[in-house]
């Protein structure tokens, strides 16, 4: 059973352009999270989505993010028109149903923004 | 959310038990305490998870006190690939169905030779 995948693991962006940043759950999990970590900090949330809903997205800036996790398919983070603060660690979690408290991550996405 | 208080850093030997205290003096009723590890480039793991008393499972012991103000990992016998952050987290796992993890810096143990 294949863990969270999160593709790419690497990404570089120049300052304006988007950023596209995909996480596939575990077989089973219809939970996903997306956090961003920046350097020596913890993690912040960001959004939690059920398949075709967004359920909590209230850590997630008001511009520029936005998220999707479609019928079929990946979770979608996308960031469009990137600045130098968003360079991070994006980090995906998903979780079986019902049991919420134990998450499980993906490797995470670096975004470099120059 | 409960607010969570450790220390920003410990250092150990291999072999030795480590023991990671976690403060949350606010904790409410139905709040959980969980511990989560990290390691570099790497997303959290979940390592272990508690309401009251003692929890143990293969990678490390939790020991609540009566009061739940704190907590404190235990890991016995560390080796250089315990070196990692470990995070503690305090909040109601079953709250709306679903589980917003809020992390604080953690704690990064250095284990050495």
């Amino acid at each position: 059973n294949a863990g969270v995948m999160q593709n790419p693991r690497h990404l570089v962006r120049r300052r304006g352009q988007e950023a596209r940043l995909r996480c596939s759950p575990m077989k089973g999990h219809s939970h996903v999270y997306w956090y961003r970590q920046l350097p020596e900090e913890g993690l912040k949330f960001m959004v939690y989505l059920q398949k075709e809903n967004i359920i909590d997205e209230s850590g997630m800036p008001k511009e520029r993010f936005s998220a999707e996790f479609p019928k079929e398919g990946p979770s979608i983070l996308r960031i469009q028109q990137v600045v130098r603060g968003d360079s991070a660690a994006y980090f995906c979690a998903s979780s079986p149903p019902g049991q919420a408290y134990e998450q499980y991550f993906g490797p995470g996405t670096r975004l470099t923004v120059t | 959310l409960a607010k969570t208080t450790q220390p920003i850093s410990m250092d150990s030997y291999e072999g030795q038990e480590v023991n990671i205290t976690c403060s949350h003096n606010n904790i409410a009723t139905n709040d959980y305490i969980t511990w989560y590890q990290q390691f570099p480039s790497q997303g959290p793991r979940f390592i272990i998870q508690g309401y009251k008393t003692k929890v143990t499972n293969e990678v490390a012991s939790l020991f609540i006190p009566a009061d739940r103000k704190s907590s404190t990992l235990s890991l016995p016998r560390v080796s250089l690939s315990d070196t990692a952050v470990y995070y503690c987290l305090v909040g109601d796992p079953f709250s709306g169905g679903y589980n917003k993890l809020i992390f604080g810096a953690g704690t990064r143990l250095a284990v050495h030779p």
